[in-house]
């Protein structure tokens, strides 16, 4: 079954850099874009970048630019988050979800999160 | 970016009846291939997002069909026909017709 199996839990110092892992299953890995999206504590979702992981391309949201970077690695089908500069407001559960072929920038599968807490 | 707004933000409902959902959108949501990407999300709690509805009214596999979606062009709606105990949880809608893609600030679905 298809499945996103993601990194566990990070605790940071503000100013540090977090990297969150992807690791997909049960489907051809380059054939799905992924998306990278995050929700606050007690708040909303949060899109934050896409990537192909057929060619490496990415694109992220302003908010995000310059401090994120998306990558992959086709050898292992995981898919990474890098979150640089981190500051309290960046303490989130950080989810990787699938594009389907059928729904331009939808998300039909989702990680089951990773905790990342930004605290000195 | 397109702004979704859902209402209400808080929705009590009593076990077996049903509920209501609303999203609207900043601008329309039909795309230039005629589809309108719309979805909808349940995140009950502690647990990740997933997927409900896609493209306005189609059920992801394994959702019960007492979930429908509805709506066109900037108007959309959820409905639960008779609330379960485990229909408990956030609900968010999305779209993918602009780039970005953006979501609603969700709806909390809890009983009475």
């Amino acid at each position: 079954q298809v499945q996103l199996v993601q990194s566990g839990a990070e605790v940071k110092k503000p100013g540090a850099s977090v990297k969150v892992s992807c690791k997909a299953s049960g489907y051809t890995f380059t054939s799905y874009y992924m998306h990278w999206v995050r929700q606050a504590p007690g708040q909303g979702l949060e899109w934050m970048g896409i990537i192909n992981p057929s060619g490496g391309s990415t694109s992220y949201a302003q908010k995000f630019q310059g401090r994120v970077t998306m990558t992959r690695d086709t050898s292992t089908s995981t898919v990474y988050m890098e979150l640089s500069s981190l500051r309290s407001e960046d303490t989130a559960v950080y989810y990787c979800a699938r594009v389907p072929p059928s729904d331009k920038l939808g998300m039909d599968v989702w990680g089951q999160g990773t905790t990342v807490t930004v605290s000195s | 970016d397109v702004v979704m707004t859902q209402s209400p933000l808080s929705l009590p409902v009593t076990l077996g009846q049903p509920a209501s959902i609303s999203c609207r959108s900043s601008q329309s949501l039909v795309y230039s291939d005629g589809n309108t990407y719309l979805n909808w999300f349940q995140q009950r709690p502690g647990q990740s997002p997933r997927r409900l509805i896609y493209k306005v009214s189609n059920r992801d596999s394994g959702v019960p069909d007492r979930f429908s979606g509805s709506g066109s062009g900037t108007d959309f709606t959820l409905k639960i026909s008779r609330v379960e105990a485990e229909d408990v949880g956030v609900y968010y809608c999305m779209q993918g017709t602009h780039w970005p893609p953006t979501f609603g600030g969700g709806t909390k679905v809890e009983i009475k």
